[in-house]
């Protein structure tokens, strides 16, 4: 099955700077890449995903990447604020068979005022 | 428009006791599904349901039965509760099963 790893499992930068998270994953048929953002005690909440024909994506301060050739996608954060501070957790489906999500091991992001 | 919902918040069993924990969501989603969320590791599928009438495992099934009652609702039952099962126990569902999952506010349940 699916095996998609994460680093770093700890990350702490300063306000304003950027923030980087790496994701791997092992199957070549995945093709939907999501990121969750889950604070404290919440459920997990969906900030930004990419499909495989698609090679970057863009949301505002958030941004994601995917390499299907190396089978690695990372999430990207500029001018990180407080509110930032959060575990992010990537994760990877296919279209086809269980479609359910396999979800990487988490990042525990820690913005320093 | 309630979303994913789950019942209880939180739950204190003993080793040996039996429970049901409650999923339901009101979006008109076909596909329903539980995953277990264990301190510093991501989200682990224990089953899931890809339309109403059916049921599959995923990674972690021991210990875990299910049952997908209508299109809204899908409960997961323990049997015979061991502390190994001390864990967040999240509901999500999606639509078709290709799109955004929308996950249920979770039950923490603890197993002595």
């Amino acid at each position: 099955g699916e095996n998609v790893e994460q680093h770093p499992s700890t990350l702490s930068v300063q306000e304003g700077d950027s923030a980087v998270i790496k994701c791997t994953y092992s199957d070549s048929a995945s093709n939907y890449f999501p990121w969750y953002k889950q604070e404290l005690g919440k459920r997990p909440q969906l900030i930004i995903d990419i499909r495989s024909n698609v090679g970057e994506k863009k949301d505002q301060r958030i941004a994601v990447t995917l390499n299907k050739t190396a089978k690695h996608f990372s999430l990207h954060i500029t001018e990180t604020q407080p509110e930032d501070s959060a575990v992010y957790f990537c994760a990877a489906s296919m279209d086809t068979g269980r479609r359910a999500l396999t979800f990487g091991s988490g990042t525990r992001l820690q913005v320093q005022p | 428009n309630a979303g994913v919902t789950q019942t209880p918040k939180f739950q204190v069993l003993k080793t040996g006791q039996s429970m049901t924990l409650q999923c339901a969501q009101d979006m008109n989603h076909n596909s329903m599904y539980w995953y277990r969320q264990d301190p510093g590791m991501g989200l682990r599928l224990i089953y899931y349901s890809a339309s109403e009438g059916t049921t599959d495992k995923g990674e972690v099934p021991n210990g875990y039965n299910v049952s997908r009652l209508n299109k809204r609702e899908f409960s997961l039952r323990l049997e015979s509760a061991a502390p190994s099962q001390t864990s967040v126990y999240f509901c999500a569902s999606t639509l078709t099963g290709r799109e955004t999952q929308y996950f249920g506010p979770g039950t923490r349940l603890l197993v002595l």
